[in-house]
């Protein structure tokens, strides 16, 4: 079946590194996709890894995914304010599968 | 090109009314979802388009439900008899279609609340 599971919460200190984790079921997903939502905003692209892929990195971002276990992450550097949002980990195996998100918080 | 719009933004009604929503997608965009989402929840899969075709919908969509893109172009989803479990964001997304990344574009979202 199809079903993506995250984390719910998480806080860290402004200028630590947040890591979001999610695993996924559906072993034919190409691609693997976070998404963020922010406070009354619609959910927007953040990244996406192919599957045929260990690693991504854009910037303050790193994506990592262990096809083996089915697991990504999402690492984020220097964590700031700007950061809290909710984070959708995605599947596709046909259409996209969205987990429930993790609200990710900053502590001064 | 604005993005994905959808209309009505907010959408109070009756139990046992009928709702009809809108979307209109990017205009080059082939494909067309439907999701909705509860508070706390992530977005749940409902329905999508390749051009006017309906590929597929959730089994967890019941006979109350259904949606429609005539022309391959803008979308509408009815939901008849509504039910106060109906009250949700109704969100819609479009995508270049299957070769494309499948990064998807989301709109604003229509807010449904059912009395």
């Amino acid at each position: 079946g199809e079903d993506v599971e995250q984390s719910l919460f998480l806080s860290v200190r402004e200028g630590d590194s947040s890591v979001i984790n999610c695993t996924y079921t559906d072993s034919s997903s190409t691609y693997l996709y976070w998404y963020k939502q922010e406070p009354g905003a619609g959910l927007q692209l953040l990244t996406y890894i192919f599957s045929n892929m260990d690693m991504k990195q854009d910037q303050r971002l790193t994506v990592l995914l262990n096809k083996k276990d089915k697991h990504l992450s999402l690492r984020i550097a220097d964590t700031q304010t700007g950061d809290s949002a909710i984070y959708f980990c995605a599947e596709r195996p046909s259409k996209i599968i969205f987990g429930s998100g993790t609200r990710l918080s900053i502590r001064p | 090109d604005t993005g994905v719009s959808q209309d009505p933004r907010h959408k109070i009604t009756k139990r046992g009314q009928n709702v009809t929503f809108r979307c209109d997608p990017i205009s080059e965009h082939n494909r067309l979802y439907w999701y909705r989402q509860t508070l706390g929840q992530g977005p749940e899969f409902l329905t999508y388009f390749q051009n006017e075709a309906q590929l597929e919908k959730s089994r967890l969509l019941s006979d109350r439900f259904s949606a429609e893109r005539p022309k391959g172009s803008f979308s509408t989803l009815e939901i008849q008899r509504t039910e106060q479990g109906d009250s949700a964001m109704y969100l819609c997304a479009s995508s270049p279609g299957e070769r494309s990344t499948g990064e998807l574009f989301f709109g604003e979202g229509s807010r449904l609340t059912v009395l």
